[in-house]
């Protein structure tokens, strides 16, 4: 199992630009979620998702919008990219029926110029 | 307003030694308890857990204590290794929530 991949792992863009970031988990997790981690700051939830077509937002859902068709992908949009979207971004799956121990991927680090 | 807080940026301890991390928590809700362990450009791995219905959970050198009454969890590593240099993250989830709140992170530094 290659368990949950994030595409790209670094990316630049320029104030205004959209993007989307890729994630993708082959464990069969119903769970699945966005964070950004910015220093300092700690994890903060971005949006969430418990099923295929069921999405919420979670602490800092501006800026942002997702979708979950599959039960394996959940990706993050980037509707017009500003200086303060720069970070680091993590995706992370979970079995149900809670939200423990949770799967993280490897990153995305996401610099807004 | 924080509902996870870990109050020390960071921890430096000497190998062998016993390190330490705190967490407090303000939802007397959350009944279940999670550290993670995150290394530079990696993310966080899952280390251990606890349920509110125990007060400590150990797994090998890792051992999580428990206090309701105080809303306080600890994670004790002992001995110390330089390999456990990472930053700690603590988490926390009610039953049946589908999302977890984090912590601020502690920065651990091991010296040989």
């Amino acid at each position: 199992n290659a368990g949950v991949t994030q595409t790209p792992k670094f990316q630049v863009l320029k104030t205004g630009q959209s993007m989307t970031l890729q994630c993708a988990q082959d464990m069969n997790h119903e769970y699945m979620s966005w964070y950004r981690q910015d220093p300092g700051m700690g994890l903060r939830l971005i949006h969430y998702s418990v099923g295929a077509g069921i999405t919420d937002q979670g602490e800092v859902p501006n800026g942002y919008n997702v979708s979950r068709s599959t039960t394996e992908d959940f990706p993050l949009r980037l509707l017009s990219a500003a200086p303060s979207q720069t970070s680091v971004y993590f995706c992370a799956s979970t079995p149900p029926p809670g939200a423990y121990e949770q799967y993280f991927g490897p990153g995305t680090r996401l610099t807004v110029t | 307003d924080q509902q996870v807080k870990q109050n020390s940026p960071s921890l430096s301890v000497q190998e062998g030694r016993i390190s330490i991390l705190n967490c407090d928590y303000t939802n007397s809700m959350f009944d279940y308890f999670l550290w993670y362990k995150k290394y530079p450009a990696e993310g966080p791995t899952f280390l251990i857990s606890i349920s509110s219905i125990k007060d400590k959970n150990e797994d090998g050198r890792f051992t999580v204590f428990l206090n309701k009454s105080a809303k306080h969890l600890s994670l004790h590593i002992v001995p110390s290794q330089p390999g456990d240099s990472a930053v700690y993250f603590c988490a926390a989830s009610g039953t049946w929530e589908s999302t977890l709140t984090f912590g601020k992170g502690t920065m651990l530094l091991v010296s040989p």
